[in-house]
């Protein structure tokens, strides 16, 4: 009954710092994405994996590096964080194509100062 | 360029009171288009899938409409419980691995 499952739910970053958002689904989907949600802006595709084994880059995903470690694990890294980076993150998946909807996560709320 | 914009961009009702959200899209080719309700602090829930201009779909007080250049959701005598974002978006032909591009969304309050 989890869907997916992102963590950590919060966290706060200095510039410079690296760290990984992890995601994981248990519904067998083969597709999963990184969006990232700020005010005024809606939701952007970072980085979506359409199978695994595969990742491709989205609409803003300088800054950002992706790992798809198997079918259910999608885990997006920042390398340096820089304070353009702070947004509400949303991983998601779906069968197939994704005509029949993604199922997202809870979010992480990232700051960084 | 696949584009989507929703409007307005919040909109304020008393309970009872029906109205529509609008969600107007550009796309090379409409593979499907997304409704999805978000609350605060959560992620969106999809709500509908619509396929093809004519098409209509409900869910409780909700209800989805297509054209070929818009969508409508129409809430029907909202409660309290409405209250929420609700998020359009659009999946064309052309894009790879089922990409969703979102609009804005529209904000949603309903007050008892």
């Amino acid at each position: 009954n989890a869907g997916v499952t992102q963590t950590p739910k919060f966290q706060v970053l200095k510039t410079g710092q690296s760290m990984t958002l992890q995601c994981a689904q248990d519904m067998n989907h083969n597709s999963m994405y990184w969006y990232r949600q700020d005010p005024g802006m809606g939701l952007r595709l970072i980085y979506y994996s359409a199978s695994e084994g595969t990742t491709d880059k989205g609409e803003v995903p300088n800054g950002y590096n992706v790992s798809r470690l198997n079918k259910r694990e999608f885990s997006l890294r920042l390398e340096s964080a820089a304070p353009s980076q702070t947004s509400v993150y949303f991983c998601a998946s779906s069968e197939g194509g994704g005509a029949e909807g993604y199922t997202f996560g809870s979010g992480t709320r990232l700051t960084v100062v | 360029e696949d584009q989507v914009t929703q409007s307005p961009e919040a909109l304020r009702l008393q309970e009872g009171e029906s109205s529509s959200l609008n969600c107007s899209y550009t796309v090379s080719g409409l593979r499907g288009l997304f409704w999805y309700r978000q609350d605060p602090g959560k992620g969106p829930e999809f709500l509908f899938t619509l396929y093809s201009a004519g098409e209509e779909k409900e869910k409780e007080r909700l209800k989805a409409t297509l054209t070929k250049k818009e969508s409508f959701l129409h809430i029907t005598a909202p409660k309290p419980e409405d209250s929420a974002t609700y998020l359009c978006a659009v999946q064309g032909w052309g894009n790879q691995g089922g990409k969703l591009i979102f609009g804005q969304g529209t904000e949603l309050s309903v007050k008892p």
